[in-house]
């Protein structure tokens, strides 16, 4: 079965760090990736997603993400939070193939912003 | 639009009790799915539906069924809840594998 690692359980930065939470799968096919964030009461939402052509894709709020298939990686990147990025974010893995819709999720990376 | 609507917003349920938690998505997804989130945990696939008419089971389907009667509704039922299934709940939507959206959620808490 398809599995989804993330590193950090959770990261601790001041305003105007520069973040990247790691990710990494387990499915050697095609496959199709999204990071999602959890602000906290809230609901997920997507942030960005990756299905092909170039692999780094640009997300919302300054987000963006590169995929490196021959590190099975999809590493979320921020040049410089804010502390309204304060929040849970959760990587995410289709590879099912036709028909096959569900998502594996990883168990997520906590982010803390300090003012 | 509202896109996905649960009910209830949260639940204090006694063990043994049976329990259906409602969701609702008004994007004519033909996909839907509900999730458990638990501390640590992430968030783990319960039961899924391809479409209409269809359901599979995900990666932790005991305890819980599921229908799919129309393109709209997927309601999750708990036939004898257990404290086990202390949990916050979320239905979600996709067309096909494209993004999946979330409902708010529906907390609940088996004594």
């Amino acid at each position: 079965a398809q599995s989804v690692s993330q590193h950090n359980h959770h990261v601790i930065l001041s305003e105007a760090a520069s973040l990247e939470l790691g990710c990494n799968y387990s499915y050697g096919g095609t496959v199709n990736l999204f990071w999602y964030v959890q602000y906290p009461g809230q609901h997920l939402q997507l942030l960005l997603k990756y299905f092909s052509g170039d692999p780094l894709v640009k997300g919302i709020k300054g987000f963006e993400a590169e995929f490196i298939k021959s590190k099975f990686s999809f590493n979320l990147r921020k040049p410089s939070v804010q502390w309204s990025d304060t929040a849970e974010y959760f990587c995410a893995v289709n590879a099912g193939g036709a028909g096959s819709y569900q998502l594996t999720f990883g168990k997520g990376t906590k982010l803390s912003v300090i003012p | 639009i509202a896109g996905i609507t649960q009910a209830p917003t949260s639940q204090i349920l006694a063990a043994g009790r049976r329990m259906t938690l409602r969701c609702t998505q008004d994007m004519r997804h033909n996909a839907m799915y509900w999730y458990r989130q638990d501390l640590g945990l992430g968030l783990r696939l319960i039961h899924y539906s391809n479409t209409a008419g269809t359901t599979g089971k995900g990666e932790v389907p005991d305890g819980y069924s599921v229908s799919r009667a129309n393109t709209d509704d997927f309601p999750l039922t708990l036939a004898s809840a257990v404290p086990s299934q202390t949990s916050v709940y979320f239905c979600a939507s996709s067309a096909g594998t494209d993004t999946q959206y979330f409902g708010p959620g529906t907390r609940l808490t088996v004594l």
